[in-house]
């Protein structure tokens, strides 16, 4: 069964500084990986996707992920972070074959200090 | 374009009894997802809805059951509640594939006491 590892439960930054979370996902089929943010007291909201073709995606607000399918990996980084930011961040995986029902890892929460 | 919206936004239950949780889809969505996150863990998916029919399960028993409805809304049911049924209740509406995105509802926390 497909399972999502998140490393990182916490991740403490300060503001400006890069910032990796890290994603390994189990199985080497067909998949998509998704990467979704919660703020405090909401809902997930899509940060960025991969499904097929170029292996680095981009959200509008800085952040990237490269697919590196022979480490399964979908690593989420942003050069320089701000306050706004913090949340926590969750990794998403989909089987292509699947209904669509979205497999998750336990979350990193990153908390960016001024 | 309305989102996805669930209620009630809280709800305080005792072991044993039943809940209902409600969800509406967002317009042009025919898909519903259902997933249960506890505190400090990601969602786990509970089932899914497609055109009112059962789509897929995960490893939930059978007393979380649902329905969804014509207009693609859909109700959660949970029975004979336990203190472990405590968590976030995230809806979220798609158009019902794989790579499509689901967007999720600010959820339902439910507190069984």
């Amino acid at each position: 069964a497909q399972s999502v590892t998140q490393l990182d439960s916490q991740v403490p930054v300060f503001e400006e500084a890069p910032v990796e979370l890290r994603c390994n996902y189990s199985s080497s089929v067909s998949v998509y990986l998704f990467w979704y943010v919660q703020y405090p007291n909401q809902g997930l909201q899509l940060l960025l996707k991969y499904l097929s073709g170029s292996t680095l995606v981009e959200s509008i607000n800085g952040f990237e992920a490269e697919f590196n399918k022979s480490q399964t990996s979908f690593h989420l980084r942003k050069p320089s972070v701000h306050i706004s930011d913090t949340a926590e961040y969750f990794c998403a995986v989909s089987d292509e074959g699947s209904q669509g029902n979205l497999i998750f890892g336990k979350g990193t929460k990153l908390s960016v200090k001024p | 374009e309305t989102g996805v919206t669930q209620s009630p936004t809280h709800l305080i239950k005792t072991r044993g009894q039943q809940v209902t949780l409600r969800c509406s889809s967002q317009s042009g969505h025919n898909t519903v997802s259902w997933y249960q996150q506890a505190l400090g863990q990601g969602p786990q998916f509970i089932f899914q809805y497609y055109r009112e029919e059962e789509n897929g399960r995960g490893n939930f028993p059978p007393r979380f059951s649902g329905l969804q409805f014509p207009n693609y809304s859909s109700e959660l049911n949970v029975n004979a509640l336990e203190l472990d049924d405590s968590a976030l209740y995230l809806c979220a509406s798609s158009q019902g594939t794989a790579q499509e995105t689901q967007y999720f509802g600010p959820g339902t926390r439910l507190l069984v006491l």
